[in-house]
């Protein structure tokens, strides 16, 4: 089945532990991205990837690092969470090329106290 | 921003179609329009998507005028578990592949 496998789902961790949410698929798919979901500002591009050791920044990079040192997997680093990065956490992927899907994994609900 | 417009909220019966509108009167010529959904916080999932003809898959149908300045998705008979979030979304080829998503329509279908 073709899925994109987020972990953890659930995560409560204080001010400036880090912490790495991973992001894997089974799909070959070239292109991965992170987003953040907040009320009232939706789904936001963190981070993406367009192949191995091709990565670039989204729309709100700030306090994040990623990786992509394999094809399938896409990890999220927070190497000092602050509480404004308490949000929703979705990985996706696709195969790169126009006019195909993007599939999503289920999300990561992080809290920062 | 989001290149698309849509009604904040729409409510349907079970077991009649909802017809979801969308405007993207800024589409360029090489943009697709997607439609994604979201159920309460899962994460979003693709329904359908189109250039210019109208689409129809095993979720629903896409409708494009032909100026391609509106689109509408049906889905030809709600059931509860349609109640979500949607969101529809102009892409264009190549690039980021970036999905901007806007405030979409929550569509709530009633007993």
């Amino acid at each position: 089945e073709a899925q994109v496998t987020q972990n953890p789902r659930y995560l409560i961790t204080v001010t400036g532990k880090k912490l790495t949410v991973t992001c894997s698929q089974n799909m070959n798919h070239e292109y991965m991205s992170w987003y953040r979901q907040d009320p009232g500002l939706g789904l936001r591009q963190i981070y993406y990837s367009m192949n191995v050791e091709v990565t670039d920044k989204g729309d709100v990079p700030e306090g994040y690092k990623v990786s992509r040192k394999e094809k399938r997997n896409f990890p999220l680093i927070l190497e000092s969470p602050s509480p404004n990065q308490t949000s929703l956490y979705f990985c996706a992927s696709s195969n790169g090329r126009s006019n195909t899907e993007a599939f999503f994994g289920q999300g990561t609900r992080l809290t920062v106290v | 921003d989001a290149k698309t417009t849509q009604p904040p909220s729409m409510d349907c019966a079970e077991g009649r179609a909802a017809n979801l509108p969308c405007n993207h009167s800024t589409i360029s010529g090489n943009e697709y329009v997607y439609w994604y959904r979201q159920i309460h916080s899962q994460g979003p999932q693709y329904i359908i998507h189109g250039l210019k003809n109208n689409e129809t898959n095993e979720m629903a149908s896409l409708i494009i005028t032909e100026d391609r300045k509106s689109s509408t998705l049906i889905l030809p008979h709600a059931t509860l578990r349609d109640t979500a979030v949607y969101y529809c979304i102009v892409k264009g080829q190549g690039g980021s592949e970036k999905l901007v998503f806007g405030k979409g329509t929550k569509l709530t279908v009633n007993p």
